[in-house]
């Protein structure tokens, strides 16, 4: 099936710093998705992106679909101690069903 | 509140018992997910339910069974057949229209005594 290569795997960061993590496929996508996951809670939506080349941003976080339909960036700007959490991408070739990646680990120290 | 609820939080299950894992939502969803979580992994597709009496086998189904008898409920089962089953075990549900998301429960980790 298809699989998503999501990076860094985990990110250990300044509180202030901005942080950058991608996702690549080797097959394309119509949709991608990045949520985030808090210890012990189920994946909450951050942004949704539904065309090649859309950019967009949801306060600090930014994403981007990349023009190959096959990436996706989050960046998110002036890290605060509450963006600790695991963040996923997920991309979707079809209604519904989606492919996760394995979730990058951020921590931001104080 | 409109949403997606999981229960219990915690299972715990005995060797060679089967246990069941509840997900409720009243959001109206035609679509209904069942993931498993292990730490440091991706969400692997174990079931999957787009309409009602129907239901589709994901990526790792083998120990796992599901119903989906009511649009509101989709309970996933942990046979005795699932050897490793202590793990994060997520639902979700989207509208199964256009531009589709899921949304997900909070979880119920399930342990091996």
């Amino acid at each position: 099936g298809q699989q998503l290569n999501q990076s860094p795997q985990s990110m250990f960061i300044q509180e202030g710093e901005d942080v950058s993590m991608n996702c690549t496929s080797s097959s394309i996508f119509n949709t991608w998705l990045w949520y985030k996951q808090d210890p012990g809670e189920g994946p909450v939506l951050l942004i949704a992106l539904y065309k090649a080349g859309e950019l967009t941003s949801n306060g600090r976080l930014t994403a981007q679909f990349g023009i190959t339909r096959k990436d996706s960036f989050l960046n998110i700007s002036a890290s605060i101690p509450s963006d600790v959490g695991i963040y996923f991408c997920a991309g979707q070739l079809n209604a519904g069903k989606s492919t996760f990646g394995d979730g990058t680990t951020l921590t931001v120290k104080p | 509140d409109g949403g997606i609820t999981q229960s219990p939080k915690y299972l715990f299950r005995k060797e060679g018992q089967n246990v069941t894992l509840s997900c409720e939502q009243n959001l109206n969803h035609d679509a209904m997910y069942w993931y498993r979580q292990d730490p440091g992994q991706g969400l692997r597709l174990i079931y999957y339910s787009q309409i009602v009496n129907d239901f589709q086998k994901g990526d790792i189904a083998e120990g796992y069974s599901v119903s989906r008898e009511k649009k509101e409920s989709f309970p996933l089962t942990v046979t005795s057949a699932q050897k490793n089953p202590t793990a994060f075990y997520l639902c979700a549900s989207h509208p199964g229209k256009s531009k589709n998301i899921q949304y997900f429960g909070a979880g119920t980790r399930l342990s091996v005594l």
